[in-house]
């Protein structure tokens, strides 16, 4: 059974940093590219950063460019996220999602995702 | 950015109903387009993905079309376990935006 289990969310100070990680069980981690996706209280869903299998490409979404970073362990089954510069416009839930990559017209959807981590910044 | 706007961003419909959602790109994504499920409190679903290929384990209920710029989700025969937030996702290019949503509740 594939499971993936966030942890690391907290409150934080605006200007603070953080490191999300993501435990991933039951696939074969290291065939798969990674994402992050966030979603503040009450709003829609927000693609963050993606992460290729073996962790040398990596792309972001412009508000999150240049102060977040994605990362993977593959040898610990593992994703991170580290965010730096913390604003309230961070203020979400972090959701890491397995992609699912198919088909020779570059087809992929995200078909696992864990069960999230509030992260807030408040001063 | 390629972006993804949805309608209607909430809708009221019956149990047995057939309802249909709709997601315009700004640009064409070709089949590039995934359907997500959620419900309060819950991570996202998938239900459909690449334009109209059903996830496995989501009931026929639920099914997807379109091409290029314009797609719809229909349910048909709603039942109570379908009242939740639908997203459009575009996995075309990055950023993988997705569409504001659309909020289906129980008339």
């Amino acid at each position: 059974e594939v499971q993936l289990v966030e942890s690391g969310g907290v409150a934080v100070q605006p200007g603070g940093s953080l490191r999300l990680s993501c435990a991933a069980s039951g696939f074969p981690f290291h065939d798969y590219d990674m994402h992050w996706v966030r979603q503040a209280p009450g709003k829609g869903l927000e693609w963050v950063s993606l992460i290729s299998r073996d962790g040398f490409i990596s792309y972001y979404a412009d508000s999150v460019k240049g102060r977040f970073t994605i990362s993977r362990d593959n040898s610990k089954s593992s994703l991170y996220l580290q965010m730096n510069s913390l604003t309230a416009e961070d203020t979400a839930f972090y959701y890491c999602a397995k992609d699912y990559y198919y088909g020779s017209g570059s087809l992929r959807y995200f078909d696992y995702w864990g069960q999230g981590t509030l992260v807030t910044v408040s001063s | 950015d390629i972006q993804m706007t949805q309608s209607p961003s909430s809708l009221s419909a019956s149990v047995g109903d057939r309802v249909t959602i709709t997601c315009r790109a700004s640009q064409s994504i070709s089949s590039h387009l995934n359907w997500y499920q959620q419900k309060p409190g819950k991570a996202p679903k998938v239900l459909i993905y690449a334009t109209s290929s059903l996830q496995r384990g989501v009931p026929s209920r639920f099914s997807g079309s379109g091409s290029g710029t314009d797609f719809t989700l229909t349910i048909n025969s709603l039942q109570p376990e379908d009242f939740a937030t639908y997203y459009c996702q575009q996995t075309y290019i990055t950023p993988y935006i997705f569409g504001q949503g659309t909020k289906l509740e129980i008339k």
